[in-house]
């Protein structure tokens, strides 16, 4: 059975940092490319960031780009996300999605954490 | 980016009644198109990709047809545990990969 488990979300003050991280199991995680997505409590879904099987290629929205990195240790079967300059708007549970294949382009997201939430306040 | 819209906002139906959900892109996706089922306090399901192929364990109830800029989720004979929110995504060759608003179904 295929499981993540994100975990790391916590209450941070606005401006700080944190790292989110997935781990995978129940498939081979090296095969699959990741994406990360976030949803703002009691509102829609909203892509963060993409990366490849291999780590090579990544993708970010333009919400995010420059603040996060999405990066991936595949010996550890994990996905993490580093954010910086955390804003108020970046509240939201975050999920850590499978694809059904190596290259995150035109691959549909088959699977889901339970997500972590992210609380950015004062 | 291609903007995804979905109506109604909310679909109120007797159990064993059909409902029938829409999904707009604003340009073309071709078939890169799949639907989520997401019920409070639990990750999203995939139930659809690839327009009309429905996911694994996903019961024959739900079925999707479309391509290109429109598509439809037809629930045969709505369940109770159908409660849910609905969101269909675009997943093609160009991020940002976009879901629509979602659409809520609640049981008459």
């Amino acid at each position: 059975e295929v499981q993540l488990v994100e975990s790391g979300g916590d209450l941070v003050q606005p401006g700080r940092s944190l790292r989110l991280s997935c781990t995978g199991s129940g498939f081979t995680f090296e095969d699959f490319a990741m994406h990360w997505v976030r949803q703002v409590p009691g509102e829609g879904l909203e892509w963060v960031a993409a990366i490849s099987a291999t780590g090579g290629s990544r993708g970010y929205a333009d919400s995010v780009r420059g603040r996060f990195t999405i990066f991936r240790d595949n010996a550890k079967n994990s996905l993490y996300m580093q954010m910086k300059g955390l804003r108020v708007e970046d509240t939201a549970f975050y999920y850590c999605v499978k694809v059904a294949g190596a290259d995150y382009y035109n691959n549909y997201f088959d699977q889901w954490g339970q997500g972590t939430l992210v609380t950015v306040s004062s | 980016e291609i903007v995804m819209t979905q109506s109604p906002a909310t679909l109120s139906v007797s159990p064993g009644e059909r409902a029938t959900l829409s999904c707009r892109a604003s340009q073309s996706v071709g078939s890169s198109l799949a639907w989520f089922q997401q019920k409070p306090g639990q990750a999203p399901r995939l139930l659809i990709f690839g327009a009309f192929t429905r996911a694994t364990g996903i019961p024959p109830r739900f079925s999707a047809t479309g391509s290109g800029t429109e598509f439809t989720l037809t629930i045969s004979s709505l369940q109770s545990e159908d409660s849910a929110v609905y969101y269909c995504q675009r997943y093609d060759n160009w991020p940002p990969w976009t879901f629509g608003p979602g659409t809520k179904v609640e049981i008459k």
